[in-house]
């Protein structure tokens, strides 16, 4: 099994539409993640979490939400779609500064 | 502005070496990491270096870091087809978010 497991995979959905994204780890870590994938752009962090009660803003967490509902698990919400959140998004763990463990990713189209 | 900086491409014959470099520009970067993306897939740790180590080798990887001009390089010694994929810079802090390049795709001709 994954390290850390992202559902779904892809998904086409519709401007104005809520989608959630969510992610599992089962690393045992405190620390996760979410990134979105731009080509050209790298990837940039949307939000990050350190353990359950603590939820911080990335460089790009407008338009987006988390929640942390255990420690194992980290859910990204889209409240309002709209076409240019159309990326590829990751979801990520790690226990400090050494190595994060990534998701394969989760394809978003908003059309 | 760009925290860590990347060329987007590079090109290379099967068998030479590949150079990949970064620069970033927080200078109170403590790990610097380079990450592997092959098609389809996430992210996977290559390696990484403390900011007070100035070289790391690890089989074929071999990573230069100088911190006076914050410029950090892999180097990929005898490229073969299996290491074409994007590969990304990676900085962070004690406690600190990891921020990522752009990312460079390596494309590697038989």
């Amino acid at each position: 099994d994954a390290d850390v497991t992202q559902t779904p995979r892809n998904r086409i959905t519709k401007t104005g539409k809520r989608i959630m994204l969510e992610c599992s780890q089962t690393k045992g870590h405190d620390r996760m993640y979410w990134y979105r994938q731009d080509p050209g752009l790298g990837l940039r962090l949307i939000y990050y979490s350190f353990d359950v009660k603590d939820i911080n803003k990335g460089e790009i967490s407008d338009g987006y939400s988390v929640s942390r509902q255990a420690q194992a698990k980290f859910s990204l919400s889209l409240e309002s779609a709209i076409p240019n959140q159309t990326a590829l998004y990751f979801c990520a763990t790690s226990a400090g500064n050494t190595e994060a463990f990534f998701g394969q990713g989760t394809r978003l189209t908003v059309v | 502005g760009e925290d860590v900086e990347q060329s987007l491409f590079l090109s290379v014959r099967e068998g030479d070496s590949s150079v990949i470099n970064c620069t970033y520009t927080d200078s109170s970067s403590t790990y610097l990491y380079w990450y592997k993306q092959e098609p389809g897939a996430g992210l996977q740790l290559l390696t990484y270096i403390f900011s007070n180590m100035d070289m790391k080798q690890d089989q074929r990887l071999t990573v230069l870091l100088n911190k006076k001009d914050k410029h950090l390089s892999l180097r990929i010694a005898d490229t073969q087809t299996g290491d074409s994929a994007i590969y990304f810079c990676a900085e962070s802090m004690d406690n600190n978010d990891m921020r990522f390049g752009a990312g460079t795709r390596l494309t590697v001709k038989p």
